[in-house]
């Protein structure tokens, strides 16, 4: 069946870096556009980083423009985002999911991966 | 920028139906005929219940439908159900700027 598990998020420093790793299971990550999608706590849901079936169309939502970066392993299935120059208001849930076709419609979600930037 | 107003909270009783709306604002550059809904419970990952509109992913009930008209698009759950209570999202693509925008979410109660 269908899973993205996730891992990498934990506590930075601001201006630290982080990694987060999404492993798909069930289907070919290279076959759907994918996303990263945020969600403060008690806050509502946002999507920092779209990407492309072919990789070539890749989105930013503006407040992580230059310092996050999607990218793709197809050997691995797996999907990433370095994070870096974090900020404290990058504080969040941040889940991957896979769009049952590029419009916007999450079908699968990852568990969720809690980053917290704080001094 | 675009941006997707939802009601902050809707209430219900059993049985009852309940209406959710989630309209575009600066929406020129919304595409209204891929509005989607999730369910998100707490401390879970958001469920999809509803895309392009109308359409229902497998597995979700029949109870929930949705609808556009002009620059607002409705989810509407019909029975209400205690099950039901969680916290609802509209998304919707958009043709500048990030892809894919969410609405700010409106707390489902029921009473």
């Amino acid at each position: 069946q269908v899973q993205l598990v996730e891992s990498g998020g934990g506590l930075a420093k601001p201006g630290g870096s982080l990694r987060l790793s999404c492993v798909a299971s069930g289907f070919t990550l290279s076959d759907y556009y994918m996303s990263w999608i945020r969600q403060a706590p008690g806050k509502g849901l946002e999507c920092v980083s779209y990407m492309s079936s072919s990789g070539t169309y890749i989105k930013y939502t503006d407040s992580v423009k230059g310092r996050f970066t999607i990218s793709r392993d197809n050997a691995k299935n797996s999907l990433y985002l370095q994070m870096n120059s974090l900020r404290a208001e990058d504080t969040a849930m941040y889940y991957c999911a896979r769009d049952l076709a590029p419009i916007g419609a999450f079908d699968f979600w990852g568990q969720g991966n809690l980053v917290t930037v704080s001094s | 920028q675009s941006a997707l107003t939802q009601p902050a909270s809707v209430s219900g009783s059993p049985g009852q139906s309940i209406t959710i709306s989630c309209t575009g604002t600066n929406s020129n550059n919304i595409n209204y005929r891929d509005v989607s809904w999730y369910q998100q419970n707490p401390g879970k990952a958001p469920k999809l219940m509803i895309y392009e509109v109308t359409n229902r992913p497998s597995g979700v009930s029949n109870r929930f439908s949705g609808s556009t008209s002009g620059n607002t698009a409705s989810l509407t759950i019909s029975g209400l159900q205690p099950e039901d209570e969680a916290d609802y999202y509209c998304s919707a693509s958009t043709t500048i700027g990030t892809p894919v925008i969410f609405g700010g979410g409106t707390k489902l109660t029921v009473l």
